[in-house]
């Protein structure tokens, strides 16, 4: 069966300080990748999403950058962390169009 | 951006009682799809209605689609304590949308018992 790892659950960071979480699918192969976004009491927001290994397509202009290094991994990070990067995390993979997607557990980021 | 809106934000009701939660959007769609988030947690996928469907059932779950009104609601049948969680609407667009979801703003349903 299918599985999607995601860490660290939470993470405290400085301003100016660099990011780097992943997310790691196990079960599948060639599986589309997402990471999404959550604020406080909101619905998810896509960030990016990648269609195979060394494809990454930005959905919003931001701080944050993305890459997918393996068939199965799945990348965000930042150089310099803002405090407006606060947020919840979420990776995510689907076969493509017309499937369901998989969630991991989501990263609570907070920037001081 | 955010797709469109739920309703009611908020909705509290006894244990045994149906919860009904509605979904509009503005786009066409290939699907749209109904998740449930428990507190701090992921997303579970609950069920997925095609644009060319108009009802799904699984389980206590009844899902409508009207297309002509860019609408959804999602039904619980005889709620328990545990379905106390937020639901989400996603849509996943017409077209080559590589499976990228949109998603609404999220009912927070609380069950009591």
């Amino acid at each position: 069966s299918q599985t999607i790892h995601q860490w660290p659950a939470t993470l405290v960071q400085p301003v100016g300080s660099p990011l780097s979480l992943e997310c790691t699918v196990e079960g599948t192969s060639n599986p589309n990748l997402y990471w999404y976004r959550q604020a406080a009491g909101r619905g998810l927001q896509l960030l990016f999403y990648s269609v195979g290994i060394g494809q990454i397509s930005s959905e919003v202009p931001q701080n944050l950058s993305a890459s997918r290094p393996q068939d199965r991994q799945f990348i965000l990070s930042s150089k310099k962390l803002l405090l407006s990067d606060s947020g919840f995390y979420l990776c995510a993979w689907s076969q493509g169009v017309g499937a369901e997607a998989f969630f991991g557990q989501g990263t609570r980021l907070t920037v001081v | 951006s955010q797709q469109g809106e739920e309703d009611p934000q908020a909705l509290s009701i006894q244990e045994g009682e149906n919860a009904t939660m509605n979904c509009s959007y503005k786009t066409s769609i290939n699907n749209l799809q109904w998740y449930r988030q428990n507190s701090g947690r992921g997303l579970v996928h609950l069920i997925l209605i095609r644009s060319n469907e108009r009802e799904k059932h699984s389980g206590r779950l009844r899902v409508t689609l009207d297309t002509s009104k860019k609408s959804s609601s999602l039904l619980i049948t005889a709620s328990r304590a545990a379905d106390t969680a937020s639901y989400f609407c996603a849509t996943d667009g017409s077209g080559t949308s590589y499976g990228k979801l949109t998603f609404g703003q999220g009912t927070i349903l609380t069950v009591h018992p």
